[in-house]
């Protein structure tokens, strides 16, 4: 069964530098999300993408944060000076176009910002 | 602010009880209603609601949308120790938002 994936599973980084989480979405698949959790809270929706461009985003997702398909099968979340409040797990998940059925979430990075 | 609402926030049943959970949301654009099983790793894929009064069924598990009353319930029949997760009901906007309520807490005692 096809399936999202991600990379890394755990990223450790310190404060202020830049990370790069990536996500390669189920084939055929239109729309892409990235969302977090924070430790023992809730899930938390950043941004949507679709027809390579952002579809809508929170007010999490600011100016340190971006997205981007740099060869039309990744997924990118980019987040330029990592703060300590930015350790969570974040997670991609795509939906299939057309009928909008399903919504697959990927396994998940863990970042932890020292 | 979009909200959904869930309740309630946890519940213990025991082996073979059916649990009903309830899921409430606000209809400023809606497109689809989600249901998804959160054991300690990713979410995992329920069922997606779009249309009013039809009912999805995965084996004991089935859920309906009412759209005028602005409600989702899931249902499990039959609950087993492995149905113990956090369910989350997530509302889809046309714009491709996504608003998660704060779960529901399934405790399955044996």
């Amino acid at each position: 069964e096809p399936e999202v994936t991600q990379t890394p599973s755990h990223q450790v980084t310190q404060m202020g530098q830049e990370v790069i989480l990536r996500c390669v979405p189920i084939s055929n698949h239109l729309y892409f999300y990235w969302y977090r959790q924070i430790l023992g809270q809730k899930v938390e929706f950043l941004v949507s993408f679709y027809n390579n461009e952002i579809s809508e985003k929170s007010e999490i997702f600011d100016d340190q944060f971006s997205v981007e398909r740099p060869d039309g099968s990744n997924f990118t979340l980019k987040i330029r000076s990592t703060k300590l409040e930015d350790s969570a797990m974040y997670f991609c998940a795509t939906l299939t176009g057309g009928s909008y059925n399903e919504q697959f979430f990927g396994p998940g990075t863990r970042l932890t910002v020292l | 602010e979009d909200k959904v609402v869930q309740s309630p926030l946890s519940l213990v049943v025991h082996e073979g009880d059916t649990v009903t959970l309830n899921c409430s949301y606000e209809v400023t654009n809606f497109r689809s209603l989600l249901w998804y099983k959160q054991e300690k790793k990713a979410p995992t894929f329920l069922f997606m609601l779009t249309s009013s009064g039809i009912e999805k069924k995965s084996g004991r598990l089935s859920s309906i949308l009412d759209k005028k009353e602005l409600f989702s319930i899931l249902n499990i029949t039959a609950t087993q120790t492995g149905d113990s997760a956090v369910y989350l009901c997530v509302k889809n906007t046309n714009a491709g938002k996504s608003t998660f309520g704060d779960g529901t807490t399934l405790t399955v005692k044996p």
